[in-house]
């Protein structure tokens, strides 16, 4: 069993929806991530949020929206999505620091489909 | 050049064989190394981290060489349970996790 869950497990939505997507973790990780994953490639980060601020935002496209309302949870808000968005959508998180390595911890992922 | 490159495979092993996986990172500044495995439709799990004085857990030895930029996993005694994706990432000095393209291997009976 993940420590890091998310929901919705499976989401199917038209362009012109709008949903969102929940990450909840209590490892007391202070850095959470989302990732998207397609078919046969590694996951490509999307957000870094550490103590809650947003630190890393890797170009994405404003039709995503993150949110971290606070240090366990993080939201990833969709709206007017394409069909090229269809993927998994990954949320890991992981302790802050220098010194000893951080691995990152995942959550089972939401697949995402756009009609 | 790839950030981090791995031999996509598949590498297709007998049960009980031992297999070996290599990856090469570009980034000299890079902090923390791990192998993930990835299960089809499945997330990422972490699998070990890797030290430079090398690091086994039962069957698995991870490897780093920092002056090669080099990295390695054996698997020793393959199990069918062992057919996976697996993923070398490297943290850099940014906190960003950079994975390989992962490595395929499918343990037949």
């Amino acid at each position: 069993d993940t420590e890091v869950t998310q929901t919705p497990k499976h989401l199917v939505m038209g362009m012109t929806n709008k949903k969102s997507l929940k990450c909840e973790q209590h490892m007391g990780h202070r850095a959470m991530y989302w990732y998207k994953q397609k078919a046969k490639k590694p996951p490509e980060l999307m957000f870094v949020y550490s103590y809650e601020k947003l630190s890393i935002n890797e170009s994405v496209p404003s039709r995503f929206s993150p949110e971290c309302p606070n240090s366990s949870l993080l939201n990833l808000h969709l709206h007017a999505l394409q069909p090229e968005d269809s993927a998994l959508y990954l949320c890991a998180s992981s302790q802050e620091g220098q010194g000893a390595p951080q691995p990152q911890h995942f959550g089972d992922g939401t697949r995402l489909s756009i009609l | 050049r790839k950030e981090v490159e791995q031999d996509p495979g598949p590498f297709n092993v007998p049960e009980g064989a031992t297999v070996a996986f290599n990856c090469t990172y570009s980034n000299s500044a890079s902090q923390s190394f791990f192998w993930y495995r990835q299960d089809c439709r499945k997330e990422p799990k972490l699998l070990m981290s890797v030290y430079s004085s090398g690091n086994e857990d039962g069957r698995f030895t991870a490897q780093l060489n920092r002056a090669s930029q080099y990295i390695s996993l054996l698997i020793r005694d393959s199990k069918l349970s062992d057919s996976a994706t697996y993923l070398c990432v490297v943290r850099g000095n940014t906190g960003k996790l950079i994975f390989g393209q992962g490595t395929t291997l499918q343990v037949k009976p």
